[in-house]
């Protein structure tokens, strides 16, 4: 059974129009991650939550904004996707260890 | 800040033979390391975690194990499948839940 599911699975989206990520989990854990993962690069945190506390690593662009209503759901907004942003994005819960999704690949044309 | 290596980058051996992955992390001050492998396209699916107070943990062909006064793990596969293709990568999870990745290994197993 999956316990963090991604939506959706693959993503095309123009350049400069706005996208949401989403994601699940039926763990019930705090803490929620999103990532960002270049072609044959390691996962890039972009930012995390633990509860309602929102933590932004310090490089991540402003252009990448997230959204926790509940301990459930985690969304990643993209408000300009530029072509650089073209990648797979990873969804995390940390538990015993971590836990990831299935990822959602972006493709900004 | 934590940095987690991973030799060699890329790693191609025949099926059947048994093989090693090295992680090796800077700050051994960590809460436990976990292994990951990675299939093209797809997402992370944890093989092992291993906690700071364990040397070692076993599931099936994989074992890992856990030095943390020298800043080292290892991912030992037995009798390698063609099906063990993909990229592994060792992360470390630190204080403040922050989890930090190696940049990983891709292992080939050639029929």
């Amino acid at each position: 059974d999956a316990m963090v599911i991604q939506n959706p699975r693959y993503q095309v989206t123009q350049f400069g129009k706005p996208v949401t990520l989403s994601c699940s989990q039926t763990l019930n854990h705090n803490v929620m991650y999103w990532y960002q993962q270049k072609s044959s690069q390691a996962p890039k945190l972009l930012f995390h939550y633990y509860d309602k506390d929102f933590n932004n690593e310090a490089d991540t662009p402003d252009n990448f904004q997230s959204r926790r209503p509940n301990t459930s759901f985690c969304f990643l907004d993209i408000r300009s996707p530029g072509l650089g942003d073209t990648a797979m994005y990873l969804c995390a819960t940390s538990g015993y260890g971590y836990t990831f999704g299935s990822g959602t690949r972006l493709t900004v044309v | 800040k934590q940095e987690v290596t991973q030799i060699p980058a890329a790693l191609s051996v025949p099926e059947g033979e048994n093989l090693v992955l090295n992680c090796s992390f800077t700050d051994s001050a960590i809460y436990n390391l976990q292994w990951f492998r990675q299939d093209p396209g797809k997402g992370l699916t944890s093989l092992l975690l291993i906690q700071s107070s364990q040397r070692e943990q076993t599931s099936g062909r994989l074992n890992a194990s856990l030095d943390k006064s020298s800043g080292r793990s290892t991912l030992y596969i037995a009798a390698s499948q063609p099906g063990d293709s993909a990229t592994y990568l060792c992360a470390t999870w630190n204080t403040g839940n922050q989890f930090y990745f190696g940049t990983g290994t891709s292992l080939t197993v050639i029929p």
